[in-house]
C-alpha cells in the first residue's frame, strides 16, 4: 500500500516563500505524475499544479501560475511545490496525490493528509 | 479555461435513497470526468474514472455515466457511511484539472 507524505506547511507572511514536499513510498514513485491540490478553510478542492514522470510536463493553475514552482527528485521518491510572493488567499491545506497512470496525466488515486499553508502578517 | 459546475449545491437523503448529482462541463471533455468523495477532515477518495469506472475498492452501489458536457453520478442505495462531499473533476488533456464546487450529501 503505497503513502504519500506532505511536510513544509506553516505560518509564513504575505509577499514570502514557502517550499512544500511530498515523499513518496510503496510505489514505483518515477513512473508516475503528481499532483499538488488545495483546500481553503471550509472551502471546495482546488488544483494547483502537476508534474509529469519525467518532469517533461509541468502545469499550473491560473490563480498560480507564474508564482508557484512545480518540480520532483524521482532518485528521492520526493517532488515539491515551491511557493513565491504569497497572499492570504493561498492559505489553504495542501495535499499532494498520485496519479492513476503510470506515464499518464489522468485521475488522482492516492493522497496526503495534507499540510496546512496560513499566509498571515 | 474549462469550468465545472454540480447540482444540487447540497441535498438532505435517507439511509436506502438514491442519489444522482449532476456535473457539467464548460466545454466538451468527451470522456474525462472523474468523481471524488471527501468526509470531513479527510482526504478525497477517488470514486469513479473517464467518467464510468468505478475505482478499485469502490462499492459498486456508485455508478457514473455521461460523456461530452453533462455527466451523473449515482449511488443506488444511500448507505451511512456514504454521507460525505463529492467533487467531480475534468482532466481533458492540456486544460489542467479542474475541480467542480462539490456537492454535499446530508442526512435527512
Amino acid at each position: 500500500e503505497g503513502q504519500l507524505e506532505e511536510s513544509g506547511g506553516g505560518l509564513v507572511q504575505p509577499g514570502r516563500s514557502l517550499r512544500l514536499s511530498c515523499a513518496a513510498s510503496g510505489f514505483t514513485f518515477k513512473d508516475y505524475a503528481m499532483h499538488w491540490v488545495r483546500q481553503a478553510p471550509g472551502k471546495g478542492l482546488e488544483w494547483v499544479s502537476s508534474i509529469s514522470w519525467n518532469s517533461d510536463i509541468r502545469d499550473y493553475a491560473d490563480s498560480v501560475r507564474g508564482r508557484f514552482t512545480i518540480s520532483r527528485d524521482n532518485a528521492k521518491k520526493s517532488f515539491y511545490l515551491e511557493m513565491n510572493r504569497l497572499s492570504a488567499e493561498d492559505t489553504a491545506l495542501y495535499y499532494c496525490a498520485k496519479d492513476r497512470v503510470g506515464g499518464s496525466l489522468d485521475a488522482f488515486d492516492m493522497w496526503g493528509r495534507g499540510t496546512m499553508v496560513t499566509v498571515s502578517a | 479555461d474549462i469550468q465545472m459546475t454540480q447540482s444540487p449545491s447540497s441535498l438532505s437523503a435517507s439511509v436506502g435513497d438514491r442519489v444522482t448529482i449532476t456535473c457539467r462541463a464548460s466545454q466538451s471533455i468527451s470522456i474525462y470526468l472523474n468523481w471524488y468523495q471527501q468526509k470531513p477532515g479527510k482526504a478525497p477518495n477517488l470514486l469513479i474514472y473517464a467518467a464510468s469506472n468505478l475505482q478499485s475498492g469502490v462499492p459498486s452501489r456508485f455508478s457514473g455515466s455521461g460523456s461530452g458536457t453533462d455527466f451523473t453520478l449515482t449511488i443506488t442505495t444511500l448507505q451511512p457511511e456514504d454521507f460525505a462531499t463529492y467533487y467531480c473533476q475534468q482532466s481533458y488533456s492540456g486544460h489542467g484539472f479542474t475541480f467542480g464546487p462539490g456537492t454535499k450529501v446530508a442526512i435527512k
